[in-house]
């Protein structure tokens, strides 16, 4: 069984921009939640979506916005990026939305410059 | 507030030894703990989880160890491998929280040979 897959692996964009990323769970599993990974603050919460509704969200400004879709299949987007959002955005997916062993990709890199 | 914090941030053991691995979780409604593992350039990796109403749990070389009393959880690896450098993250949950978890905030495990 694929695991969890995150597109684009890489992404470079400058400050005022927006960015879309992309996460397929693993086949099955319905709900997705998001990390941002920063050397300063660690791992940190986004949002989980679970069956296309956002089930749990984060201390994070407005411009991080989410949705999944009904395959389970999820993006996240930031608009007006700035030189702090630089970090590893992790997504991680499991079965239900209720405690359940989750499984992460490989994270996708933006930097903003 | 809510914070679930690792006493060491570098642990250094010899090849086949043992390690440990430490966390403090501060939230008495926690009762689901997970630990991953991530090495570099990849996502966190499950290793094993527990709920509180468990105070201990064993998988393949590892055993998780669960003190409610004094909020504490243990990562013991047995017989240590190259293989099991990384850095090792605790992380929390709480019911009605869905999927959200709290990370502390990682242990460096290195072995040497």
């Amino acid at each position: 069984k694929a695991g969890v897959t995150q597109t684009p692996r890489y992404l470079i964009k400058t400050r005022g921009q927006q960015v879309t990323l992309s996460c397929s769970p693993i086949s099955g599993h319905r709900s997705v939640s998001w990390y941002q990974q920063t050397p300063g603050q660690g791992l940190q919460f986004l949002f989980e979506y679970f069956s296309e509704t956002q089930r749990n969200k984060g201390n994070f400004p407005g411009r991080f916005s989410g949705r999944q879709f009904s395959n389970s299949r999820s993006e996240m987007n930031v608009s007006t990026l700035e030189l702090g959002d630089s970090a590893l955005y992790l997504c991680a997916s499991s079965f239900y939305s209720n405690q359940e062993t989750q499984y992460f990709g490989p994270g996708t890199r933006l930097l903003v410059l | 507030g809510e914070s679930v914090g690792l006493h060491l941030p570098t642990l250094s053991v010899q090849e086949g030894d043992n390690s440990i691995i430490n966390c403090a979780y501060s939230n008495s409604a926690s009762d689901y703990f997970i630990w991953y593992k991530q090495e570099s350039g990849k996502g966190p990796q499950f290793i094993i989880d527990i709920r509180s109403n468990m105070d201990k749990r064993q998988g393949q070389r590892v055993t998780v160890l669960l003190n409610k009393t004094v909020k504490h959880l243990s990562l013991q690896i047995a017989a240590t491998q190259p293989g099991d450098s990384a850095v090792y993250f605790c992380a929390e949950s709480r019911m009605g929280g869905g999927n959200k978890l709290t990370f502390g905030t990682g242990t460096q495990l290195k072995v040497e040979l």
